[in-house]
């Protein structure tokens, strides 16, 4: 069973728009990262976020987690062409170290 | 590019054949982890594999095995295959860094086809 659910499971914006994608997930966790997709290839890693913190940046990547509430969003700012993917959040839950439990993702297409 | 490499890219086997997949991990990486991708879902956990040893393992029957080489590549053998293990399978390898997963470094993936 997936650990983490993307919300929407797709989203499609304009070139310079903002995407937002969320995850939620059922138990404790060490930390939350999310990846991205491109059709049929391998997963990139994007950004990781550790359960003590509530927000992190990278580029023009924006990630927060609230743990309360058990759930994470990513944020992409002045999305271009290149952003449509697959993204994915993943979490590294405690008490089940050494594997990543993967969502189902978010299929962003972004359109010129 | 992220340094690991999987190989075949693609194959196509019949129901109850056996596959081997090959992974090289990451220069100065010890730690290979394998999912299985099915279409249109997240990459699932199969076993992970730190100084040889299997180190962890998901919801995946015996058949399923693997093996880590002391240059830290590792393989995938799957037996006895079944329609529903047509997938995408990754590896991806890492430091390991004790009780927490950190970033994961995947390969392009293999993609099996069983008819």
């Amino acid at each position: 069973s997936q650990q983490g659910e993307e919300d929407p499971q797709a989203l499609s914006i304009q070139e310079g728009e903002n995407a937002t994608m969320n995850c939620s997930y059922k138990t404790s966790i060490n930390n939350l990262q999310w990846y991205r997709q491109n059709s049929g290839r391998g997963l990139v890693h994007l950004i990781l976020i550790r359960s003590n913190e509530r927000e992190k940046h990278s580029g023009r990547l924006r990630v927060t987690l609230d743990t309360s509430k058990k759930s994470s969003s990513l944020l992409i700012t002045a999305s271009r062409a290149a952003d449509t993917a697959s993204y994915f959040c993943a979490t590294d839950f405690s008490g089940s170290a050494r594997q990543l439990t993967f969502g189902s993702g978010t299929q962003l297409t972004v359109l010129p | 590019e992220t340094g690991v490499t999987q190989s075949p890219t693609h194959l196509i086997k019949t129901r109850g054949q056996q596959v081997t997949l090959r992974c090289s991990s990451q220069s100065g990486h010890n730690t290979v982890s394998w999912y299985q991708q099915a279409l249109g879902q997240g990459p699932q956990f199969i076993f992970q594999y730190y100084r040889e040893e299997e180190n962890g393992r998901g919801n995946f029957p015996p058949r399923f095995s693997g093996l880590q080489f002391p240059n830290y590549s590792s393989e995938l053998n799957v037996n006895a295959l079944e329609l529903d293990d047509s997938a995408l399978y990754l590896c991806a390898s890492s430091q390991d860094r004790g009780s927490n997963t950190g970033e994961l470094f995947f390969g392009e993936g293999s993609r099996l086809t069983v008819l």
